[in-house]
């Protein structure tokens, strides 16, 4: 069965103190990994595809990594501003439509 | 940006009535999705849709529920006799190519009372 699993489930940093997150994935092939951010009362935000092991993606402060069984997503000192759920889809090869989706992490940056 | 927008943002219903959720895609995009997230939990896939047709459903989407684009521009969620569990956020995306990202909208808050 396909599945995704994010960890952890939460993670509090300090400001300018960086870390990752972890989106492990079970599939029988992969056609694309999603990363999105989701703050409260919104619909998660786009933010990095990837295809293939190997792929890396960057974007101000974050940078996203592929590997055939996970993908992290690096956050570098971070401000209290990314503070929000980190949302992580696969895209399966037996799925024409449908995404799996992890159940997040959510990511606190204190000040 | 273009945006896909979502109405009502917050929607309130009695059991038993019918509640028609309403979203505008992004306009070049041909891929339109639905989705649910009950507070603190997944996102959890509702229907894709493509080519005027339903393309994919999950176990979810039962006889309760139908999609439409009735027009150019609009797509629409029914939920027909509405239950207690029904409420919560229900998100519509699209997008403009098979292995390209979805885009979402803000999503309603549907609460039934």
């Amino acid at each position: 069965e396909d599945q995704v699993t994010q960890s952890p489930e939460a993670l509090r940093l300090q400001e300018g103190e960086s870390s990752s997150l972890n989106c492990s994935y079970t599939v029988s092939g992969l056609r694309g990994l999603f990363w999105y951010r989701q703050d409260p009362g919104k619909g998660p935000e786009f933010l990095f595809t990837l295809y293939s092991a190997g792929e890396e993606k960057e974007k101000e402060r974050l940078k996203a990594t592929l590997t055939k069984k996970e993908s992290f997503l690096h956050i570098t000192a971070p401000k209290p501003e990314d503070s929000a759920t980190y949302l992580c889809a696969v895209h399966p090869m037996d799925s024409n439509y449908q995404l799996i989706w992890g159940a997040g992490t959510k990511l606190i940056i204190k000040p | 940006e273009p945006e896909v927008t979502q109405t009502p943002s917050h929607q309130v219903t009695q059991m038993g009535q019918e509640v028609i959720l309403r979203c505008v895609p992004i306009s070049n995009h041909l891929y339109f999705y639905w989705y649910r997230q009950i507070l603190g939990q997944k996102v959890e896939f509702l229907v894709s849709f493509y080519n005027n047709e339903i393309s994919e459903k999950s176990e979810i989407f039962d006889d309760q529920f139908s999609v439409e684009r009735p027009d150019g521009s609009n797509f629409t969620l029914k939920i027909r006799s509405t239950k207690l569990e029904d409420s919560a956020m229900y998100f519509c995306a699209s997008k403009d190519g098979f292995n390209q990202p979805q885009h979402f909208g803000d999503g309603t808050r549907l609460s039934i009372l």
